[in-house]
């Protein structure tokens, strides 16, 4: 069975402090894809990064970064030096085998000023 | 360049009037998707069609239908809304497979209240 958990359900941070947000993924392929999605106040769905089985490189995009573990199936999400338009809700998001996505149920994150 | 278009933003209903949500992508994308979104239940798929022609359940598919009416539209009916179908509901498109786009692109979603 594919199963995305994303354990923690809240998180608040104070401005400009570094936060984590966990994904945990099960799946029994081999080839598969992890994705983060952005979900800010809105409403709209972002897409944030892609990163496929075969590919353990740990990415940087600016104050963004993930760490992708296949050891512990684990697809983390870190923010540095956190700003107040951080605040959203974050998808976890799981595609393998089939034509299905598998999504987390997301973590809140509120960035106080 | 709209993307992956939904209709209507809004809609309140009585339990047991019928709706379609519309949905149309202008990006030649053979997959397409409906999800609903839940407070604390994440995103679960309703229906997905692998490409045109084609529909197959997800996850949560009971009270609902939906109709690939050709490669750009999607739509997801309610036969006899129940206030349990009170929801977000999103529809998505998959880019190319193998490609950087092989990713979800969402539509900016519907709010629907079942009274």
């Amino acid at each position: 069975a594919q199963k995305v958990t994303q354990a923690q359900t809240e998180i608040s941070v104070v401005e400009k402090e570094d936060v984590t947000l966990d994904c945990v993924y099960e799946t029994r392929d081999t080839t598969y894809y992890l994705f983060w999605y952005k979900q800010p106040p809105s409403g709209e769905l972002v897409f944030l990064i892609r990163r496929n089985s075969f590919d353990e490189q740990n990415e940087i995009s600016g104050r963004y970064s993930w760490n992708f573990q296949k050891s512990t199936s684990s697809f983390n999400f870190t923010i540095t030096a956190s700003q107040v338009v951080d605040s959203a809700v974050y998808f976890c998001a799981l595609h393998s085998g089939t034509y299905k996505y598998i999504f987390g149920t997301g973590t809140r994150l509120k960035v106080l000023a | 360049n709209a993307g992956v278009t939904q209709t209507p933003k809004f809609q309140v209903l009585k339990t047991g009037q019928s709706m379609t949500l519309q949905c149309a992508q202008d990006m030649n994308h053979n997959s397409m998707y409906w999800y609903r979104q839940d407070p604390g239940m994440g995103l679960r798929l309703i229906y997905y069609s692998a490409s045109e022609g084609t529909t197959d359940k997800g996850e949560v598919p009971n009270g609902y239908n939906v109709s690939r009416l050709n490669k750009r539209e999607f739509s997801l009916r309610l036969e006899s809304a129940a206030p349990s179908q009170t929801s977000v509901y999103f529809c998505a498109s998959k880019g190319e497979s193998g490609g950087s786009n092989e990713k979800l692109f969402f539509g900016s979603g519907t709010q629907l209240s079942v009274l």
